[in-house]
């Protein structure tokens, strides 16, 4: 099966970076993404992992290590409007077809 | 390029009633992926389809829910005889190709209510 864990909540000031962790487990591992979600809103995509190492988009930047089935999300400079849950999704399954969402962590951004 | 279209936005249904989600994918996507989310909760998988095919309905219970994405026209989440628990909201995700880098893009979701 595939399962994932990652903190509920965390909360940091402006301009602060956070690192929002990840561990999973899945049976055939095909890439680890991660997705915001802000109130009332919908999904939308920030990154994808599928090999070791750092990927950065702008202020995000997301990491994965297969060997430890652990990745994070990084998030730089602060804003407000960061303020938001934050889901690790692992893609596997036999052809990778399921893609599992964590729970998620609540990010609170205070002035 | 329409994103992925939900309709409705909102669905208040009575216990009993039926509830029909309909989900449009991005133009060019021929694979979609239902989730269901409870407040303060996470994405929960219910099913994986396909033009005319059910890829994977693990995540969907065995009884009252029911999903299609017919040749023509939008993917359909049907759900029969709902009951308070079915309250949640329903998102629906298309994707170009489901082993490639790029995200799922979500719908803005059903939110259902069942009074």
């Amino acid at each position: 099966g595939q399962s994932l864990e990652q903190p509920s909540e965390v909360t940091a000031v402006e301009g602060a970076i956070v690192q929002i962790n990840c561990t999973y487990q899945t049976s055939g591992f095909y890439g680890l993404s991660w997705y915001q979600q802000h109130d009332g809103g919908a999904p939308t995509f920030l990154s994808y992992n599928g090999l070791d190492g750092l990927e950065e988009t702008g202020r995000f930047s997301s990491f994965l290590s297969r060997s430890d089935s652990y990745g994070y999300l990084l998030l730089q400079e602060l804003q407000m409007k960061d303020s938001a849950s934050y889901f690790c999704a692992v893609r596997g399954g036999t052809g990778g077809f399921k893609t599992i969402f964590g729970a998620g962590t609540r990010l609170f951004v205070k002035a | 390029n329409a994103g992925v279209m939900q309709n409705p936005r909102h669905l208040v249904r009575r216990r009993g009633q039926e509830a029909r989600l309909r989900c449009s994918p991005m133009k060019g996507h021929s694979h979609v992926y239902w989730y269901r989310q409870l407040p303060e909760e996470g994405l929960k998988f219910m099913v994986y389809l396909q033009k005319e095919n059910i890829i994977d309905e693990s995540g969907m219970p065995k009884e009252r829910f029911s999903a299609e994405f017919p040749k023509e026209g939008p993917s359909i989440l049907r759900i029969q005889q709902v009951v308070r628990g079915d309250s949640a909201a329903y998102f629906c995700a298309s994707f170009s190709s489901p082993q490639g880098a790029d995200g799922y893009t979500f719908g803005s979701g059903t939110r259902l209510t069942v009074v």
